[in-house]
């Protein structure tokens, strides 16, 4: 089974240029996850898609960054314009879709993420 | 605020050696617990999803057990392996269905 694909690996940019990272969930997983792993810190969600559905989104700073889901697959995050602080390791994440009586928790399968570095 | 804690922050112990690593969560609007482990470099990956208080899971030389009442869970590694040496990630699933994550506890084994 192939796992979560993400892209680019590493990225480094200049303050106030723009970025996107990609990612390719495992086939079959209904949700999709990107998170934000600032050094010395645990992941932090910052948008949930359930299909291509936003399910959370309330630590996702909209003023400079955005996510979709086109179709229910494949997902890109961008951060536009890209600030010191946002330098850290995106991590995209998907499992399969809770069942609608809410029990059963999936266990998330992670892609090796992509480290961005912002000067 | 939830916090989910986990202590110690890094541990370095010797081949052989059996740890235990420490992870509290609110006991409040509890779901799921998930213990993960990742290696520099590579994707994090899930060792054990636990829901009931008073569960214990196994994989191989690594068990966890779960106290939803008071909030906390204990990973333990039996016979280190150079191997293990990775960070050990908790986090706390709410209702709601998203994970909440420790900071981790950094486990190096020396041969």
């Amino acid at each position: 089974e192939a796992g979560v694909a993400q892209s680019p690996r590493y990225k480094i940019i200049e303050k106030r240029q723009s970025v996107a990272f990609w990612c390719n969930p495992i086939s079959g997983h209904a949700t999709l996850y990107w998170y934000q792993q600032i050094l010395g810190q645990g992941p932090k969600l910052l948008i949930q898609f359930q299909n291509n559905g936003v399910v959370d989104d309330s630590q996702l700073p909209k003023d400079r960054f955005s996510a979709e889901r086109l179709k229910g697959v494949d997902s890109t995050l961008k951060i536009q314009p890209a600030k010191l602080e946002d330098s850290a390791v995106y991590l995209c994440a998907s499992s399969l879709e809770r069942s609608p009586s809410g029990t059963g928790s999936y266990e998330q399968y992670f892609g090796p993420g992509t480290r961005l570095t912002v000067t | 605020i939830l916090n989910v804690e986990q202590s110690p922050q890094s541990l370095h112990v010797q081949e052989g050696d059996s740890t235990n690593f420490t992870c509290s969560f609110p006991s409040s609007n509890f779901y799921a617990l998930h213990w993960y482990r990742w290696e520099t470099a590579k994707s994090p990956e899930a060792l054990f999803v636990m829901t009931l208080n008073g569960d214990e899971k196994k994989k191989g030389r690594i068990s966890a057990t779960l106290n939803t009442k008071e909030g906390y869970s204990y990973l333990y590694i039996k016979g280190s392996q150079p191997e293990d040496s990775a960070t050990y990630l908790c986090a706390f699933e709410r209702s709601q269905g998203n994970l909440i994550f420790g900071k981790g506890t950094k486990l190096s084994v020396k041969p």
